[in-house]
């Protein structure tokens, strides 16, 4: 099946500072990526919709301006979150929609990103 | 997107088949209805998508009745690797909105 990588896996930075996560689709071409945010014990909360070429779509309640989204090309999307503070810590996960039937979405394995 | 609704946990034992239904009262024409399953630190992993009756494949069943306001999960003979949050979800078109979920616990 379709593959989805993400990058880094893991990364804990200082306050203050930005983190740049990775979101590939490896064997096919994703016009549309989505970037979920995972606190522990809960479920996924979408908070944008990147789509190849032109801006993200963000969900209420996110801000644009901290949460950086780049869908540059049709197998790569990057979601930076700048002076990330310890409230920023959490599990972070993209999907990537192939196209055709609604159940093509798939899954990156998810980044934990702490934030000291 | 409908709302769905779906137990906060269950319990279950080895061998056993394990139902879990959800409901989604307000689901529209359009609308699909997909099963993830997600392991703690892991990213959602699709399971099985239907429209209405029933659709089986290597893992699981699904059942939805004509009115489609309900479904319900079925896997047979669970392990202690079937452990983990399901997520009941109605798509549309590609945007995909996680519930709650319903948290599996198998037990030997």
């Amino acid at each position: 099946g379709a593959v989805v990588s993400q990058h880094p896996s893991r990364v804990i930075c200082k306050s203050g500072t930005s983190v740049k996560i990775e979101c590939r689709s490896l064997d096919f071409q994703a016009t549309t990526m989505f970037w979920y945010r995972q606190f522990p014990k809960k479920s996924l909360m979408l908070m944008a919709t990147s789509n190849e070429g032109s801006k993200a779509t963000y969900e209420q309640g996110v801000e644009k301006d901290k949460f950086l989204i780049n869908h540059a090309s049709l197998t790569l999307s990057t979601l930076t979150v700048t002076s990330a503070h310890p409230e920023d810590s959490s599990f972070y996960i993209c999907s990537a929609n192939g196209g055709g039937s609604s159940y093509e979405q798939y899954f990156g394995p998810g980044t934990r990103l702490t934030v000291t | 997107l409908a709302k769905t609704t779906q137990p906060i946990s269950m319990d279950s034992y080895e061998g056993q088949e394990v139902n879990i239904t959800c409901s989604h009262n307000n689901i529209a024409t359009n609308d699909y209805i997909t099963w993830y399953q997600q392991f703690p630190s892991q990213g959602p992993r699709f399971i099985i998508q239907g429209y209405k009756t029933k659709v089986t494949n290597e893992v699981a069943s699904l059942f939805i009745p004509a009115d489609r306001k309900s479904s319900t999960l079925s896997l047979p003979r669970v392990s202690l690797s079937d452990t983990a949050v399901y997520y009941c979800l109605v798509v549309r078109d590609d945007k995909i909105i996680f519930g709650k979920g319903t948290r599996l616990h198998i037990l030997p």
